[in-house]
């Protein structure tokens, strides 16, 4: 019963470079969100889906992107990595009204 | 306007005492949720309640309990006879209709509890 699988748990880039982080649930949940953590920022929504093929902008998107292919696989993408993306990543996966279910977290540093 | 406002960055208390973590939120659904989580320091992000907008009953859980008032939109929760294990991070978060339907919460910048032995 893995829940929410969120590869990797640390990464450093370099600015520019690209990278993807991956996140997987097995608890068939309609909806998924990525979310960034900073300091004294609480969690802040940065894109979401409500099921496969279909994704939306949170409150901070600029310069990530998603996808969603199929239920169980959100990844997102950063395309063009900046100083200011280094920040604790999580992924959720939630069912309509039911409490979100979180990966470990994924710790990003861009240099 | 943050959606959900928890005013206290940082409370410091000593063992056994009461601590109450407060939250405001702003909505204008009549169907909604609220939940609390712990992030300890080791990371993670913990469950502790779902609340829907329908059931404004307090819930007592061991050393936590919780006060759901929809008159002044809060939820504030409240640790007993505070302990050590409880020193962490607490986010307060709103689910409420997005656009298709969808319910993602949005958290609160959260208050970091300190409990000092």
């Amino acid at each position: 019963n893995a829940g929410v699988t969120q590869t990797p748990k640390f990464q450093v880039l370099k600015t520019g470079q690209s990278m993807t982080l991956q996140c997987a649930q097995d608890m068939n949940h309609e909806y998924m969100s990525w979310y960034r953590q900073d300091p004294g920022m609480g969690l802040r929504l940065i894109h979401y889906s409500v099921g496969a093929g279909i994704t939306d902008q949170g409150e901070v998107p600029n310069g990530y992107n998603v996808s969603r292919s199929t239920t169980e696989d959100f990844p997102l993408r950063l395309l063009s990595a900046a100083p200011s993306q280094t920040s604790v990543y999580f992924c959720a996966s939630t069912n309509s009204g039911t409490e979100a279910f979180f990966g470990q977290g994924t710790r990003l540093t861009v240099v | 306007a943050q959606k959900v406002t928890q005013a206290q960055t940082e409370i410091s208390v000593v063992e056994k005492e009461d601590v109450t973590l407060d939250c405001v939120y702003e909505t204008r659904d009549t169907t909604y949720y609220l939940f609390w989580y712990k992030q300890p320091p080791s990371g993670e992000l913990v469950f502790l309640i779902r609340r829907n907008s329908f059931d404004e009953q307090n819930e007592i859980s061991g050393r936590y309990s919780w006060n759901f008032q929809k008159s002044t939109s809060s939820f504030n929760f409240t640790i007993t006879a505070s302990q050590v294990v409880d020193s962490a991070v607490y986010f307060c978060a709103l689910s409420e209709v997005r656009a298709g339907g969808s319910y993602i919460p949005t958290f609160g910048r959260g208050t970091s509890l300190i409990v000092h032995p």
